[in-house]
């Protein structure tokens, strides 16, 4: 079975500072992961995806994540906040099983 | 290329009706599958249609039901409605190749359903 837990529901950050959401995971097979972002009243968009491939991965809009399997993390970064970066991002795991095992979400504040 | 869409967006229900939920995928996109959103419970998977079979499902009581058309496009529907399945509903689409394999599973979303249960 899989599983993510994303530490801290809510992050504020000022504009133009590191963002960092992080997110570990447990997993009894080879993980694949993923970052996604959601805005109000919309679906959920992908920011980036680890699929074995590279530990360090680039998503859209700045975005990167670091696959470390020696902690079982896979933590969302950007180096400078902006303002339209306030939403809910979700960590999420696929296995075997293929469906998507979300986190609980955490809610991203920018403040100017 | 168009995105997943879903339809309605929005939906008002009383509790005791039924309710059907709609999904386009992408176009080539074979494998469809529905989650519940809540801000309770998180996003919860329900079930995975693949060429028209349901391949995998989540922990969900049977009043929970889908199926899945050739063209791909899926249907959710759940009977009885009871306040809790008051939630945003999102549809994703998967190209999800062969059954079984261990591979990625890239799932584009849609916009959502909100359903509202009074």
């Amino acid at each position: 079975a899989q599983s993510v837990t994303q530490l801290g529901s809510h992050v504020s950050v000022s504009e133009g500072a590191l963002v960092l959401l992080r997110c570990n995971y447990s997993s009894s097979v080879p993980p694949y992961l993923f970052w996604y972002v959601q805005y109000p009243n919309q679906g959920l968009q992908l920011l980036l995806k680890y699929t074995s491939a590279a530990t360090l991965v680039k998503g859209i809009n700045g975005f990167e994540a670091e696959f470390k399997k020696s902690e079982t993390s896979f933590h969302l970064t950007k180096p400078s906040a902006h303002m339209s970066d306030a939403a809910e991002y979700f960590c999420a795991v696929s296995g075997s099983a293929r469906q998507l095992t979300f986190g609980s979400g955490t809610q991203l504040t920018v403040l100017p | 290329k168009a995105g997943v869409t879903q339809t309605p967006r929005y939906l008002i229900k009383t509790r005791g009706q039924q309710v059907t939920l709609s999904c386009s995928p992408i176009s080539g996109h074979r494998s469809v599958s529905w989650y519940q959103q809540t801000p309770g419970q998180g996003l919860q998977f329900l079930f995975e249609y693949f060429s028209e079979t349901q391949r995998n499902k989540g922990n969900f009581p049977g009043r929970f039901s889908g199926r899945q058309f050739s063209n791909s496009r899926s249907e959710m529907n759940v009977s009885t409605l009871e306040l809790g399945d008051s939630a945003l509903y999102l549809c994703a689409s998967s190209l999800s190749g062969t059954s079984g394999a261990t591979s990625y599973n890239e799932q584009f979303f849609g916009p959502g359903t909100r359903l509202t249960v009074l």
